[in-house]
């Protein structure tokens, strides 16, 4: 079957960097997406990565290896406005969307 | 301002009746999804469109119906509603297929009893 991993909850403080990962096993590979989405709102897009490396978008940046069908999303300085839900999804062969649960960030002053 | 319009954004339902929730797009995007959140598990397709004139099952499709007369517009309705279709709807687009950013709706929140 196919499977996408986030960690539940993380926790974080304000001002610091936190890792939030995303491990996947699909039938093929199109890309991976993170999306974010504040409690009660709806997902809004953060990356796309189909290539292995780090792609950098200000403070938040996002890393792919899909030798190891891995992933994460890097948030620099962080901000109170950043506590939010982040979701990991991947494109599979037959380019649809397989969506992890996510990730619930709290950041703590 | 443009971007995609959802319908209710909350209702309570008896069990059995039928409902349709609303989703128009003023973006020209080609290609729709109705997906359901629900608590500690990932977004599920449950239909889509790739362009006008043309549905696909997602899935989650049972009890769920869709169409897509024309860009703009691709409503869900619900038959028969029963209380496991109680969840969270959102409604997207996208401009450029499956590989292309979705713009999701603020989401319906139906409670079935």
């Amino acid at each position: 079957g196919q499977n996408i991993d986030q960690p539940t909850e993380m926790t974080a403080t304000e001002g610091a960097i936190v890792q939030i990962n995303c491990t996947y096993q699909t039938s093929g590979f199109n890309g991976l997406f993170w999306y974010q989405q504040h409690a009660g709102e709806a997902p809004t897009f953060l990356s796309y990565n189909v290539l292995d490396g780090l792609e950098e978008k200000g403070r938040f940046s996002s890393f792919l290896s899909r030798s190891k069908g891995y992933s994460y999303l890097l948030l620099k300085e962080l901000q109170m406005k950043d506590s939010a839900s982040y979701l990991c999804a991947v494109l599979d062969s037959n380019y649809q969307l397989i969506w992890g649960a996510g990730t619930k960030l709290i950041i703590k002053p | 301002i443009a971007g995609i319009t959802q319908a209710p954004t909350s209702q309570i339902l008896a069990a059995g009746r039928r409902m349709t929730l609303r989703c128009t797009q003023d973006m020209r995007h080609n290609a729709m999804y109705w997906y359901r959140q629900d608590l500690g598990l990932g977004l599920r397709l449950i239909h889509y469109s790739n362009t006008a004139g043309t549905t696909g099952k997602g899935e989650v499709p049972d009890g769920y119906s869709v169409s897509r007369a024309n860009t703009d517009d691709f409503p869900l309705t619900l038959a028969s509603a029963v209380p496991s279709q109680t969840s969270v709807y959102f409604c997207a687009s996208s401009d450029s297929g499956a590989t292309g950013e979705l713009f999701f709706g603020e989401g319906s929140r139906l409670t079935v009893l």
